[in-house]
């Protein structure tokens, strides 16, 4: 099956520091990818929708300003957490659908972020 | 709105033992349903998926599930459980074309010798 990373797999910064995370589509291209949240002991939560060529799209309650996303290419989608507080540390993952109908979504490894 | 409803936090059963994990879903087309396992600290694996066609899907590591289009349940299955299955599983239910899943809250899958 199709293969999507992230990078890095932990960081963790400094409360007030912006910390960048990549998420990349190795053997396919995804025009569209998704980034979710999952705090501790809880399910995915989409944060946003990242699209080559437009910008993103936040679901409710996102702060677009804090969650930088830019899809540079038709395999990288990077999430920026500026500003990073405790509060934003959390398991951040990454997904792109692929498929004749766009419905089989592959999973990158998530980002587990720690904001001391 | 779309939701996925599991009803059941944590689940223990002893190994060996067979496994029924509970979905249900709420969703105005035709749904594209999802089983994923996450161990502690560890991305998602896709244990099986529903698009259409026959009901009963088989999976990855003995697992099945059976789409139930009039009980809106697409309930996981495994005959005999390993203390390796220990793990939380998500029922994810999608739309046709690019987008996103929404996922129930998980299962917490204890497995006792």
């Amino acid at each position: 099956g199709a293969v999507v990373s992230q990078h890095p797999s932990w960081v963790i910064c400094k409360s007030g520091t912006s910390v960048k995370i990549e998420c990349r589509s190795l053997d396919f291209q995804a025009t569209t990818m998704f980034w979710y949240r999952q705090f501790p002991k809880q399910s995915l939560m989409l944060m946003a929708t990242s699209n080559e060529g437009s910008k993103a799209t936040y679901e409710q309650g996102v702060e677009k300003d804090k969650f930088l996303i830019n899809h540079a290419s038709l395999t990288l989608s990077t999430l920026t957490v500026t500003s990073a507080h405790p509060e934003d540390s959390s398991f951040y993952i990454c997904s792109a659908p692929q498929g004749v109908s766009g419905n089989e979504q592959f999973f990158g490894p998530g980002t587990r972020l720690t904001v001391l | 709105a779309q939701s996925v409803t599991q009803p059941d936090i944590h689940i223990t059963v002893s190994e060996g033992a067979s496994l029924e994990l509970r979905c249900n879903y709420s969703y105005g087309a035709t749904p594209y349903l999802f089983w994923y396992v996450q161990s502690p600290g560890q991305g998602l694996q896709l244990l099986l998926k529903y698009f259409s066609g026959d009901t009963l899907v088989q999976g990855i590591k003995g697992f099945e599930a059976e789409f139930k289009r009039s009980q809106s349940s697409f309930n996981l299955r495994k005959p005999s459980v390993h203390w390796s299955d220990a793990a939380e599983y998500f029922c994810a239910v999608g739309a046709r074309g690019n987008t996103p899943l929404v996922f129930g809250k998980g299962t917490r899958l204890s497995v006792i010798a």
